[in-house]
């Protein structure tokens, strides 16, 4: 099975910054990786799918980057909303894996 | 509005069996392949099981395969899992999810599994 490592398991930040979580797969999964937030006590919602599309509705400031094993999701301007736990998600087989997610506190 | 209503869950004792459906609304169903991913209480996501739109294709997580069937009836606008000699380490929220990169998600339902 393919291996998400994802890092940091948390983070402290405040409103306005830029934050940084990154995803490494065990062997190579192309650009089959998508990101999620989920929020407490809600279910996960896509922000990002292969790689780096943006799914609709969701705003500029979410990005993804990456290919092969290393896969980077940046929120370019934290928002209070934006509170909640992301995961990644290795698409390219099955069995399909999530990382243990990156939880995002305020300072 | 895409909807995905899970139904189903409850408190179960080990050994025991149990199915879950999801309904599906605000999109054609029968165009998507569909997933099953569950969330231990505090813990990350796990998948579990998916199918393709005609039920060609289906997979499952080594933790359950044997022990849990997913299938649809595109029919119904219906997702189901069947879950057998559930175990301990069963319990969860199970979403249902729609399409390849879990473009939607249900609201979740819960499955305790404890005598």
């Amino acid at each position: 099975d393919i291996v998400m490592t994802q890092s940091p398991t948390s983070m402290s930040i405040s409103v306005g910054d830029r934050v940084t979580m990154n995803c490494k797969a065990s062997q190579n999964v192309g650009s089959n990786v998508d990101w999620y937030q989920q929020k407490t006590g809600q279910s996960p919602k896509l922000l990002i799918y292969k790689a780096s599309n943006r799914y609709t509705g969701v705003p500029d400031r979410f990005t993804g980057s990456g290919s092969g094993t290393d896969f980077t999701f940046t929120i370019s301007n934290m928002q209070a909303e934006d509170l909640a736990v992301y995961y990644c998600m290795q698409s390219n087989s099955y069995p399909f894996t999530f990382g243990s997610g990156t939880k995002l506190e305020i300072k | 509005e895409v909807q995905l209503v899970e139904s189903g869950g409850g408190l179960v004792q080990p050994g025991r069996s149990l199915k879950l459906s999801c309904l599906a609304s605000g999109f054609t169903f029968s165009n998507y392949g569909m997933n099953w991913i569950r969330q231990a209480p505090g813990k990350g996501l796990e998948w579990v099981a998916s199918i393709s739109s005609s039920s060609s294709y289906i997979y499952y997580a080594d933790t359950v395969k044997g022990r849990f069937t997913i299938s649809r009836d595109n029919a119904k606008n219906t997702l189901y899992l069947q879950m057998t000699s559930l175990r301990s380490e069963d319990t969860a929220l199970y979403y249902c999810a729609r399409g390849g990169d879990y473009e939607n998600w249900g609201q979740g339902v819960m499955v305790t599994v404890s005598s």
